[in-house]
């Protein structure tokens, strides 16, 4: 059972460019999560989907874009970028509503650096 | 003020001495709790979940949540240098959506 898989483990953007963060899932699980971590700090919750379709903000939205078009895949855009956006970047998913309380699984990371 | 905050430590303890982790939050209508270690370079991995106010033990781990005064705590006993990891408070209200703290460092000296 792979669980969440992120793509890739690193990258180094130059300033400017653009790169897409891939995040799949196999738990069937309805909401998928995207979160930075800056070093020696918690998580920011960046954009969260509750299923196919649907997606929504959440405390860092600015500089990033979000799709879902599959339950599975929950791919992340990084548009021009920044050194503001030099962070780990996790993704996680759960079942959400509707199953009490379920926990986040979270991918492995990418780690990204805008030089 | 921050929805959840934790104090960063780091909290430097003695093998098998206890642990004690403490976090606040600021939704009175937070309905779930847990507490997530992470090691360094690692994910988060969950390690203790809490809903209703009092203790919960699992192992060497106990949650406690005390909901009219807005914290959970986390005690380790016994603690063991393997347990030396940054533990990340997070609570969900509305939605599924969990707002994480900033982490508190644990180091657990031989």
């Amino acid at each position: 059972n792979a669980g969440v898989t992120q793509t890739p483990k690193f990258r180094i953007l130059k300033i400017g460019q653009s790169m897409t963060l891939q995040c799949t899932q196999d738990m069937n699980h309805n909401y998928m999560y995207w979160y930075r971590q800056d070093p020696g700090m918690g998580l920011k919750l960046i954009y969260y989907s509750v299923g196919a379709g649907i997606t929504d903000k959440g405390e860092v939205p600015n500089g990033y874009n979000v799709s879902r078009s599959t339950t599975e895949d929950f791919p992340l855009r990084l548009e021009l970028a920044a050194p503001s956006q030099t962070s780990v970047y996790f993704c996680a998913s759960s079942y959400g509503e509707g199953r009490s309380n379920s926990p986040l699984h979270f991918g492995n990371g990418t780690r990204l650096t805008v030089t | 003020q921050k929805e959840v905050e934790q104090n960063s430590g780091p909290l430097s303890v003695p093998e098998g001495a206890i642990a004690s982790l403490n976090c606040t939050y600021s939704d009175r209508g937070s309905q779930s709790f847990f507490w997530y270690r992470q090691y360094s370079g690692k994910s988060p991995e969950l390690i203790m979940s809490i809903y209703s106010n009092g203790d919960k033990e699992d192992g060497r781990f106990t949650a406690q949540l005390n909901k009219a005064s807005q914290y959970v705590s986390l005690l380790i006993r016994d603690s063991q240098p393997s347990d030396s990891a940054t533990y990340l408070c997070a609570v969900k209200a509305a939605g599924n959506k969990l707002t994480f703290g900033g982490g508190t460092r644990v180091l657990v000296k031989p």
